[in-house]
């Protein structure tokens, strides 16, 4: 069911950065704007920005999103350990009418 | 406390049913859109439906249309979703979140801690 394209995998150092992409088109990301989500094994998913750039409260400034176009990304500076999880973009979708989700990337961090 | 709790999983047949339920607390219930997403093994997350603070307005996933029924109790601040005809592509973790507005809109910022549904002979 991923309308948006995310890459599968993502490997970084420990205290590097990492960036990753999503990408949809006109009616969804390019539109209504992404939204990032964080997935640890065994835990519901959690809301790390949304419409494009902003951060709810209690969400670390080493997370930051950003847009250009019909692609999203999500920076995450100085990787820890526990940055190590699942991270999947969403937008609505304007013309299905759908919440579209990336598949998601898996981030290691080395 | 801010949050929401499902319930209603369980072992279920091939062509089965089950209700999901999600309890909301600490928040104006009917400001808010609500959704509902599965995790299955091995799958990514998955959208299947939400539905506009008032209960007016519902949307499907076009995989889910027809057989699952999204629905809302704004006096019991409680979120529903009848799944019919089951089969076993819909065993999952089944998560009820809530959105930033009254429309489906601009993320989803509050997430329970799933309910597992087994489809399974």
């Amino acid at each position: 069911q991923a309308g948006l394209t995310q890459p599968p995998s993502v490997s970084k150092d420990l205290g590097q950065t990492a960036t990753l992409t999503c990408t949809g088109d006109s009616d969804n990301v390019g539109n209504q704007g992404a939204a990032w989500l964080q997935k640890h094994q065994g835990h519901p998913p959690k809301l790390l920005s949304y419409r494009n750039d902003k951060r709810p409260s209690g969400i670390s400034e080493r997370f930051s999103a950003s847009r250009s176009g019909n692609t999203a990304s999500l920076t995450i500076t100085g990787l820890q350990p526990e940055d190590e999880a699942d991270y999947y973009c969403s937008a609505w979708d304007r013309g299905l009418n759908v919440e579209v989700f990336g598949g998601g990337t898996k981030l290691t961090v080395l | 406390e801010v949050q929401l709790l499902e319930s209603g999983g369980g072992l279920v047949q091939p062509g089965g049913s089950l209700r999901l339920s999600c309890a909301a607390s600490g928040f104006p219930f009917s400001n808010y859109a609500l959704t509902w997403v599965r995790l299955a093994p091995g799958r990514g997350l998955e959208w299947l439906s939400a539905i506009s603070g008032t209960g007016n307005t519902a949307y499907y996933e076009a995989s889910v249309k027809g057989r699952f029924t999204i629905s809302r109790d704004n006096s019991n601040n409680t979120l529903y979703l009848q799944l019919d005809s089951l089969t076993v592509d819909d065993t999952a973790t089944y998560f009820c979140a809530k959105y930033n507005s009254q429309a489906p809109r601009h993320g989803m910022d509050l997430w329970g801690q799933g309910t597992t549904v087994t489809v399974s002979s």
